[in-house]
């Protein structure tokens, strides 16, 4: 079973600051890695899938990078909306099994 | 534009049943993977299971045996048969739209809390 390891646990940044979110994997997932927000009370929103390809509707402040085993999700300039938890996530192949991150809260400092 | 509405959760004993339906628009629901993903209170997100669009299911390896995941495409609606339920079961059961060619989910519902407690 692969896993996905989340850092920090907590970022804590002030609005218009950068964020930068790692997730590492157990063995290589080439590039099935998917990154959600959530935010309290609601459903996880998908904004990258396949390492760097940004979702429907998701600003480009967001970017996604890696491959391998080492990833990074980037907000290049926070607003106030995106203080939440981000999860990543990957797909085996075969057999077709997910597995997320343990999740970083981005609060603001 | 795509909805997905969970439905079935609520209070149910350890040891006990729960059937959780999800029913699903604005998609040719026949043509897509479809998953159920869970969160327990203040917990993070946790894969449960997916089933293709002809049916062909997987299980996360822990909840093997328990749950059954299936689909009827005639009334765009996916399924979660739980049976010995188990404290641990409780959280928030999510059913998630797969991406078709990557490894994603890009649309879910707004959830169902499943409850286990005597």
């Amino acid at each position: 079973e692969i896993v996905l390891t989340q850092s920090p646990a907590t970022l804590s940044l002030s609005p218009g600051e950068r964020a930068t979110l790692s997730c590492r994997a157990s063995q290589s997932v080439s590039s099935n890695l998917a990154w959600y927000q959530q935010k309290p009370g609601q459903a996880p929103r998908l904004l990258i899938y396949d390492a760097s390809n940004r979702a429907t509707g998701i600003p480009a402040r967001f970017s996604g990078s890696g491959s391998g085993a080492d990833f990074t999700l980037t907000i290049s300039s926070l607003e106030p909306e995106d203080f939440a938890v981000y999860y990543c996530q990957q797909r085996s192949n075969w057999p077709p099994e997910y597995t997320f991150g343990q999740g970083t809260k981005l609060e603001i400092k | 534009e795509v909805h997905l509405l969970e439905s079935g959760g609520g209070l149910v004993q350890p040891g006990g049943s729960l059937r959780l339906s999800c029913a699903a628009s604005g998609f040719t629901f026949s043509n897509y993977a479809m998953s159920w993903v869970r969160q327990a209170p203040g917990k993070g997100l946790e894969w449960v299971s997916v089933i293709g669009g002809s049916g062909t299911t997987y299980y996360a390896d822990s909840l093997k045996g328990r749950f059954t995941i299936s689909r009827d495409n005639s009334k765009n609606t996916l399924y979660l048969q739980m049976n010995s339920l188990r404290a641990e079961d409780t959280a928030v059961y999510y059913c998630a739209k797969a991406n078709p060619t990557a490894g994603g989910f890009d649309s879910w519902g707004q959830g169902t809390l499943v409850t286990v407690s005597s």
